[in-house]
């Protein structure tokens, strides 16, 4: 199988303050890993790309300084969203490419992240 | 822009009929197409993926097709279950491209 692991599943706090989320693969490797963002009834929003070792990709409109993300090895990514406010309250969701898969288009998904900002 | 669009209206149906869930696009010419369920307050699953040069996919109870000149996918799930209750997200990428373009996703209903 392939599984992505995202902690915490729910997370609450107050404003201002940072918080970060986990991505891992838990028995394969991923070259990339993608980070989303759903707000409710609407779609998964891509906000940036990663790969093991460099920075990574962010989408138009998406703060990088305010979204950190760290590909540090190739079962493991992060989010830190810095100084939340509401308006970052959302469910974030990661997935991942199989180095084993490449060449093909299968992502992986993680279960989500909700998030709270009071 | 690129857009993916699915009814979102819920569609309700009866146990044990045909459901059929529909997805266009815009502004683009998607290389494939995915489909997945989406549970509540739970990432997607991955089910069917289809390429523009395939006209159809079949999985055990899944059928999806791809119709380049209606710029149309359609996904049918058969003899429906209140199991397969849950919203189904359709996304394109462009060939070469890592970015899936979601749609919102249609919820289904299938009642007893």
């Amino acid at each position: 199988g392939a599984v992505v692991s995202q902690h915490p599943s729910w997370v609450i706090c107050k404003s201002g303050t940072s918080v970060k989320i986990e991505c891992r693969s838990l028995d394969f490797q991923a070259t990339t890993m993608f980070w989303y963002r759903q707000f409710p009834k609407q779609s998964l929003m891509l906000m940036a790309t990663s790969n093991e070792g460099s920075k990574a990709t962010y989408e138009q409109g998406v703060e990088k300084d305010k979204f950190l993300i760290n590909h540090a090895s190739l079962t493991l990514s992060t989010l830190t969203v810095t100084s939340a406010h509401p308006e970052d309250s959302s469910f974030y969701i990661c997935s991942a490419r199989a180095y084993r898969d490449r060449g093909k288009e299968t992502q992986y998904f993680g279960p989500g992240t909700r998030l709270l900002v009071l | 822009s690129q857009k993916i669009e699915q009814n979102s209206e819920a569609l309700n149906i009866q146990e044990g009929k045909t459901a059929t869930l529909t997805c266009n696009y815009t502004n683009y010419s998607p290389a494939y197409l995915q489909w997945y369920r989406q549970d509540p307050g739970r990432g997607p699953v991955f089910l069917l993926l289809i390429r523009e040069n395939e006209k159809e996919k079949r999985k055990e109870r899944l059928k999806v097709t791809f119709d380049t000149t209606l710029k149309q996918s359609l996904f049918h799930i058969t003899a429906s279950q209140p199991a397969d209750s849950a919203t189904y997200l359709c996304a394109g990428v462009t060939g070469g491209g890592n970015k899936l373009t979601f749609g919102t996703g249609t919820q289904l209903k299938v009642e007893l």
